[in-house]
């Protein structure tokens, strides 16, 4: 357990609906990113915070996806109308202070049926 | 566009042999790489990492192995044992602990006793 929590673990929704993910990081931790990883694959980049600052966003973030953190602690993911595609793995990773490594959180997974 | 890619997509072996597993990456301005190792239902956790301004680096049972010439990061795992089963995933980033990280599509790593 790296002290990164993500919430739910699981979830099923079907296509066309909303979801919203949470990101609790370790408490000290002020930098936050956002991967998407599918199977067989490794994660893949979608934004990166530091404090309650987007400071990137991928390409693969399109408009139906959106991110925040408002106060510099969690931070959530919603998509909106979800497709199929967007079945995969939602990892969250945070860093701080001095040290370069992201430690990750144990996913949401994301089915759309 | 930016990549990092492995050679082997599954590596079988007998507890107690050393492991190896091979990544080669594409850019050449990344600075700093990583291993992770993820296994099932979990998120990645950090193994190892090494700046492009080495060669070498060592970690307890496991060593990594940078060679910028050819583009080509390795980590070997001595003495491996069932625990290490896991996917291993390779990734590199430009400027550590501040940007995203691109990973590889990972090598399965599977201990036989």
């Amino acid at each position: 357990d790296t002290g990164v929590s993500q919430d739910p673990r699981h979830k099923i929704t079907k296509r066309g609906q909303n979801v919203t993910f949470r990101c609790d990081p370790i408490s000290e931790h002020n930098r936050l990113y956002w991967y998407r990883q599918t199977l067989g694959q490794g994660p893949e980049f979608l934004t990166y915070f530091q404090n309650e600052a987007q400071l990137e966003k991928s390409r693969l973030l399109s408009d139906r996806f959106s991110a925040e953190r408002p106060k510099g602690s969690f931070s959530t993911l919603e998509i909106q109308r979800t497709e199929q595609g967007d079945s995969a793995m939602y990892l969250c990773a945070t860093g701080g202070g001095r040290s370069y490594e992201q430690y990750f959180g144990p996913g949401t997974r994301l089915t759309v049926t | 566009g930016e990549s990092v890619g492995l050679h082997l997509p599954t590596l079988s072996v007998q507890e107690g042999d050393n492991s190896i597993i091979n990544c080669a990456y594409s850019n050449s301005a990344s600075d700093y790489f990583i291993w992770y190792k993820q296994e099932s239902g979990k998120g990645p956790q950090f193994i190892i990492d090494i700046r492009s301004n080495m060669d070498k680096r060592q970690g307890q049972r496991v060593t990594v192995l940078l060679n910028k010439t050819v583009k080509h990061l390795s980590l070997q795992i001595a003495a491996t044992q069932p625990g290490d089963s896991a996917v291993y995933f390779c990734a590199e980033t430009k400027r550590p602990g501040f940007q995203k990280l691109v990973f590889g599509t990972g090598t399965r790593l599977l201990v036989s006793p």
